[in-house]
């Protein structure tokens, strides 16, 4: 069955510094995808970023960067130089072929950025 | 408009009667999906549909609970006899299709039900 576990139910930094936001997931697929998504205090999820299962490479995007090992079956978020804008709520989500792509969602971060 | 929406935005009903949450997905999507968020909480998986495939409703967490998908666009999610713990935010995803690289789904702004 699949599961996602984010275990950190808020996180509160100060701006510029930098934070990882851990996402742990169960599955007994070989082919899968990972997905985080942002949900500002407006309360409309924005899509971040897609891995599927056979491609490891770590990506970076400006002040974001994912980690995805299949070796601990993680998917951990990097806010570098975090922003109070930055402040939101974060998922992270799986999504199996096996299971016609249902997609189910982590518990969420909170992530709090303070000036 | 160009992205997913939802009406009502807010619904404030008694215990006991029915109300439907509608969901237009983006043009094109083929693939609908529904899910609920307590105040605070993750988002749960209702049901999802793909196309002219049988939706998968695992999620639904009882009977009182259903949904449809007409011309495989707009999705109405019926909630019959409310009760108090069905009172949250009903978000409507939609996706181009469930292959290769088209899955990543784009969010409504949401339903806020509350049941009194």
């Amino acid at each position: 069955a699949q599961k996602v576990t984010q275990a950190q139910t808020e996180i509160s930094v100060v701006e510029k510094e930098d934070v990882t936001l851990d996402c742990v997931y169960e599955t007994r697929d070989t082919t899968y995808y990972l997905f985080w998504y942002k949900q500002p205090p407006s309360g409309e999820l924005v899509f971040l970023i897609r891995r599927n299962s056979f491609d490891e490479q770590n990506e970076i995007s400006g002040r974001y960067s994912w980690n995805f090992q299949k070796s601990t079956s993680s998917f951990n978020f990097t806010i570098t130089a975090s922003q109070v804008v930055d402040s939101a709520v974060y998922f992270c989500a799986l999504s199996e072929v096996s299971a016609g792509f249902k997609t189910i969602f982590g518990a969420g971060t909170r992530l709090f950025v303070k000036a | 408009g160009a992205g997913v929406s939802q009406s009502p935005s807010n619904k404030v009903t008694e215990k006991g009667k029915d109300v439907e949450l509608r969901c237009d997905p983006i043009s094109g999507h083929t693939a609908l999906y529904w899910y609920r968020q307590s105040l605070g909480q993750g988002l749960e998986f209702l049901i999802y549909f793909q196309g002219n495939s049988a939706p998968d409703k695992s999620g639904l967490p009882s009977d009182r609970f259903s949904a449809e998908r007409t011309g495989g666009s707009v999705s109405t999610l019926t909630i019959q006899r409310t009760q108090q713990e069905d009172s949250a935010v009903y978000l409507c995803a939609s996706s181009i299709g469930t292959s290769g690289r088209s899955n990543e789904q784009f969010f409504g702004p949401g339903t806020r039900l509350t049941v009194l």
